[in-house]
């Protein structure tokens, strides 16, 4: 098994750039979550998905932030305008809620934006 | 909304002692508590969790404890080796509700 898939893995762009992401989660896996790791951080979440619906979104900056997961598989995540700010490491986890509801997510290994 | 503080931020210790990180969660619903180690320039693994019916899970050397009446919960590493230097995070989240809230980290280095 792959894993969870993500690209690019590094991504160099100048502000007011759009960028775009885009993950592969585990099969089978129906909760898909973007993530933002700033340095020295911990991952602060952007937005959740269970299936093809975005159920948790109120800490995506919406005015240049957006997300879909069509057919509740692949999801991308896209920038546009790029500012300074937005540099960071955006990760995608996906996860499968066990029968002792325990979520464990695996995660991706990340895209690393720099943004200049 | 859910809320967790992670201390301390950075963590030395030497080859052979013991480390301790912990956390306190602000949702007295959070039952479940993950564990989650990054090593440098890799992604976050889960390493070790617990639910909110137990108090104490060892894994080799690893454990963790969870007071729920105080609303926080601790990572233990005994005999600590250079391969366990990286970034250990907490997170807390509701079983059956698939919100995970994360710590800021701690970067646990073991000097040999």
């Amino acid at each position: 098994e792959a894993g969870v898939v993500q690209s690019p893995r590094y991504k160099i762009i100048e502000k007011k750039q759009p960028v775009a992401f885009w993950c592969n989660p585990i099969s089978g896996h129906n909760t898909l979550y973007w993530y933002r790791q700033n340095l020295g951080q911990g991952p602060e979440l952007l937005i959740r998905y269970e299936n093809e619906e975005a159920v948790d979104d109120s800490q995506l900056p919406k005015d240049r932030f957006s997300a879909e997961r069509l057919k509740g598989v692949d999801s991308t995540l896209k920038i546009q305008p790029a500012e300074l700010g937005d540099s960071a490491v955006y990760l995608c986890a996906s996860s499968l809620q066990l029968n002792s509801g325990a979520n464990v997510l695996t995660f991706g290994a990340g895209s690393r934006l720099t943004v200049l | 909304g859910e809320n967790v503080e992670q201390h301390p931020s950075t963590l030395s210790v030497q080859e052979g002692d013991s480390a301790v990180i912990k956390c306190t969660y602000s949702d007295s619903a959070s039952n479940y508590f993950p564990w989650y180690k990054q090593e440098l320039g890799k992604r976050p693994q889960l390493i070790i969790d617990i639910r909110s019916n137990v108090g104490e899970k060892k894994d080799q050397r690893i454990a963790v404890t969870l007071n729920k009446t105080a609303k926080h919960f601790s990572l233990h590493i005994t005999e600590t080796q250079p391969e366990d230097s990286a970034v250990y995070f907490c997170a807390a989240s509701i079983r059956g509700y698939q919100k995970v809230t994360f710590g800021i980290g701690t970067k646990l280095q073991v000097i040999p």
